[in-house]
């Protein structure tokens, strides 16, 4: 049974801060990730993937990949109360059509 | 652009009844398709998907089945259901050969 294992949270920042986001998973032929972020009663919106190994960065967001330890984070900086929401990892299994495997998530909530 | 449709926004079924949820999209042609179902406090469960017209894999043994009728076009059915079936239902598709999956606004069902 392939598997994405997160954090439940709730993770506490202070806004301004960084709040990171730590996200395991099983398969090890997995080469695509990808950061999806849920508000409240809404539906998942992608807000990075990752492929490579290292660090990837987009505004605020770095998305950070180790495939030898088969770990992938989210950094946010300068944490906003409008980033208070669910962050979903999602792993692309391998040898599968397209099928992604979602984290049960974590849950963030920046406070003024 | 590429968009996608999914109705009705929320549905309060009396257990037992029969289910019927669709989605569609607009603006691209052979997407892989998807039905996802997120419990409260949980997280995305693949349910079933589709790589083309007619062609559904099932992922999970449940009380629901889904149809391709045409190329841009999933369906989600069920004949009775149970009060197990409440969650949030989500749609979602890619292009062939891409990663990351685009969500629809989701269906909220309360099975009572």
């Amino acid at each position: 049974q392939k598997e994405v294992e997160q954090n439940s949270g709730p993770l506490s920042v202070p806004e301004g801060a960084i709040a990171s986001l730590n996200c395991t998973y099983s398969d090890r032929g997995s080469q695509s990730f990808f950061w999806y972020r849920q508000y409240s009663g809404k539906s998942p919106e992608l807000i990075m993937s990752i492929y490579s190994n290292g660090d990837k960065e987009d505004g605020r967001f770095t998305a950070q990949l180790n495939k030898a330890s088969q770990y992938v984070s989210l950094l946010i900086r300068d944490s906003q109360p409008s980033d208070s929401a669910t962050y979903l990892c999602a792993v692309r299994v391998s040898g599968g059509y397209n099928k992604l495997i979602f984290g049960a998530g974590t849950r963030l909530a920046v406070h003024p | 652009s590429q968009t996608i449709h999914q109705w009705p926004a929320t549905l309060v079924q009396p257990v037992g009844s029969p289910l019927s949820l669709e989605c569609t999209v607009e603006g691209t042609s052979n997407p892989n398709l998807y039905w996802y179902r997120q419990a409260a406090g949980r997280g995305l469960q693949l349910l079933f998907y589709s790589v083309g017209i007619g062609q559904i894999s099932s992922e999970v043994p449940q009380n629901l089945s889904a149809s391709r009728p045409q190329d841009r076009q999933f369906i989600l059915s069920s004949k009775k259901l149970l009060l197990s079936d409440s969650g949030f239902y989500l749609c979602a598709w890619n292009a062939v050969g891409a990663g990351s999956y685009t969500f629809g606004s989701g269906t909220r069902l309360t099975v009572v």
